[in-house]
């Protein structure tokens, strides 16, 4: 079973610039997240697709950043415009959807997107 | 830069020791908790998981202890080799609502060292 793709690996743009991830999730799993890693700490939830919709964005800084799972299964997240404070891991993860209160939430990281703002 | 991730807490053990990372999670609603391993430049790889209603699972060389009075889980690592050099970050889940899962929260890791 083929992992969880994300691309770019890397990216150094300066401030105020435009910049956009893409991620592909294991085949068949229904929720998507994007995650930001700031160095020194674990991740932090940004937003939660459910198939094509938003389950929960309720972290994500809306004036700047914007996903986007049209189809429901690959996803992209945009910043625009970047700010130094942006400098970061960003982390894709999956799961499958839940088939019961009892289904377990593992989720499935990508290798991420490290970003640096100049 | 990489003076922030010196920050983290960091445990240091010989080849073939036990090592044992405690972790301390934040919502007593939490019914289901997950350890990852994050090797440099890499995504969390999935562990080992518990639910909340066990206190201890074990896994191959690796066991998790869950104590919910003081909300604190532990990882143990038997044996510990160079490859389990990594850090290591507990996460915690709220139960399943009804749009489906519900998003991990990550506790601050703890860096790993494996002296040969």
């Amino acid at each position: 079973e083929a992992g969880v793709a994300q691309s770019p690996r890397y990216k150094i743009i300066e401030k105020r610039q435009s910049v956009a991830f893409w991620c592909n999730p294991i085949s068949g799993h229904a929720t998507l997240y994007w995650y930001q890693q700031i160095l020194g700490q674990g991740p932090k939830l940004l937003i939660q697709f459910q198939n094509n919709g938003v389950v929960d964005d309720s972290q994500l800084p809306k004036d700047r950043f914007s996903a986007e799972r049209l189809k429901g299964v690959d996803s992209t997240l945009k910043i625009q415009p970047a700010k130094l404070e942006d400098s970061a891991v960003y982390l894709c993860a999956s799961s499958r959807k839940p088939t019961g209160v009892l289904a377990k939430n593992i989720q499935y990281f990508g290798a991420g997107t490290r970003l640096s703002v100049l | 830069g990489e003076s922030v991730g010196l920050h983290l807490p960091t445990l240091s053990v010989q080849e073939g020791d036990n090592s044992i990372i405690n972790c301390a999670y934040s919502n007593s609603a939490s019914d289901y908790f997950i350890w990852y391993k994050q090797e440099s430049g890499k995504g969390p790889q999935f562990i080992i998981d518990i639910r909340s209603n066990m206190d201890k699972r074990q896994g191959q060389r690796v066991t998790v202890l869950l104590n919910k009075t003081v909300k604190h889980l532990s990882l143990q690592i038997a044996a510990t080799q160079p490859g389990d050099s990594a850090v290591y970050f507990c996460a915690e889940n709220l139960p399943i609502r009804g749009s489906g899962n519900t998003p991990l929260v990550f506790g601050k890791g703890t860096r790993l060292s494996v002296i040969a």
